[in-house]
C-alpha cells in the first residue's frame, strides 16, 4: 500500500514569498494532520481535519498559515507571506479514529 | 498540555545491551502510542497501548503503562545499531484522536 505521500520534499524559498505543501493520505484514513518539527520546539500539531473538515486549528501560529482538504485525498498547508522563523520540517499523517499515525517523510522548508 | 515527556533525552549503549526509555504526561488518556523516527524520515508507528492494559510486546519492544503514576516506558532488548533513532511517545485527549507528541529521546546503539 502506498504511504502518506507529501510534496516537494525540500523547497528552499525567499522570505515573502507564498509557500504551498501537499499531502496525500492514505486511502480510506478519515483523519488527516499537519505537524511542524523544529528542534527548539519538537514536534508541534498544526491543524487536523475529520472527513475533509478542520476540527482544531489551535496549533496553528498565526493568520499567514492556512490549510485546506477540498476532498479525501488531498490537503495543503500553505504559508503567505512566508518568513525565516517558519523553517521547519512539516509533516503530514493520516489515521482512523483511535488507530496509530501514518506519517510522511516531510517537507523540509527553508525561507531564506 | 497532555504533552508526554520522554527521559532521557538521550541514550547511548553498545549493541546487544537493552535500552530504556521513559515516558510521563499529565492527564487521563485514551491510549499511549510510541514512534520512532530514522533521520530525516517520518515517525513510524511502534506499539499502542490502551488505557486499560499494563503491558504490551511486539518481537524485541515491550511498553508499560502505569496510570496511576502517569507514565510509561519502552524497553527495547538485545539492541543493534539499526535501532539508533529518536523515540517519541504520543498521548492523546481522549474521545478527540488529538495527539501530544513529547520531545523524544535520541538514542544511539555503537556497533
Amino acid at each position: 500500500d502506498a504511504g502518506v505521500i507529501q510534496s516537494p520534499r525540500h523547497e528552499v524559498t525567499e522570505m515573502g514569498q507564498e509557500v504551498t505543501l501537499r499531502c496525500k493520505p492514505i486511502s480510506g484514513h478519515d483523519y488527516l494532520f499537519w505537524y511542524r518539527q523544529t528542534m527548539m520546539r519538537g514536534l508541534e500539531l498544526l491543524i487536523y481535519f475529520n472527513n475533509n473538515v478542520p476540527i482544531d486549528d489551535s496549533g496553528m501560529p498565526e493568520d499567514r498559515f492556512s490549510a485546506k482538504m477540498p476532498n479525501a485525498s488531498f490537503s495543503t498547508l500553505k504559508i503567505q507571506p512566508s518568513e525565516p522563523r517558519d523553517s521547519a520540517v512539516y509533516f503530514c499523517a493520516s489515521s482512523l479514529w483511535d488507530q496509530p499515525q501514518h506519517f510522511g517523510d516531510g517537507t523540509r522548508l527553508s525561507i531564506l | 498540555s497532555q504533552q508526554g515527556e520522554e527521559d532521557p533525552q538521550a541514550l547511548s549503549i553498545q549493541e546487544g545491551e537493552n535500552a530504556t526509555m521513559n515516558c510521563s504526561y499529565k492527564t487521563s488518556i485514551n491510549n499511549l502510542q510510541w514512534y520512532r523516527q530514522n533521520s530525516g524520515r517520518g515517525l513510524v508507528h511502534l506499539i499502542l497501548i490502551r488505557s486499560n492494559e499494563r503491558e504490551k510486546h511486539s518481537g524485541r519492544l515491550r511498553v508499560t503503562l502505569d496510570t496511576s503514576k502517569k507514565s510509561s516506558s519502552l524497553l527495547i532488548t538485545a539492541s543493534r545499531a539499526a535501532d539508533t533513532a529518536s523515540y517519541f511517545c504520543a498521548t492523546d485527549e481522549y474521545n478527540f484522536n488529538k495527539f501530544y507528541f513529547g520531545s523524544g529521546t535520541k538514542l544511539n546503539v555503537k556497533p
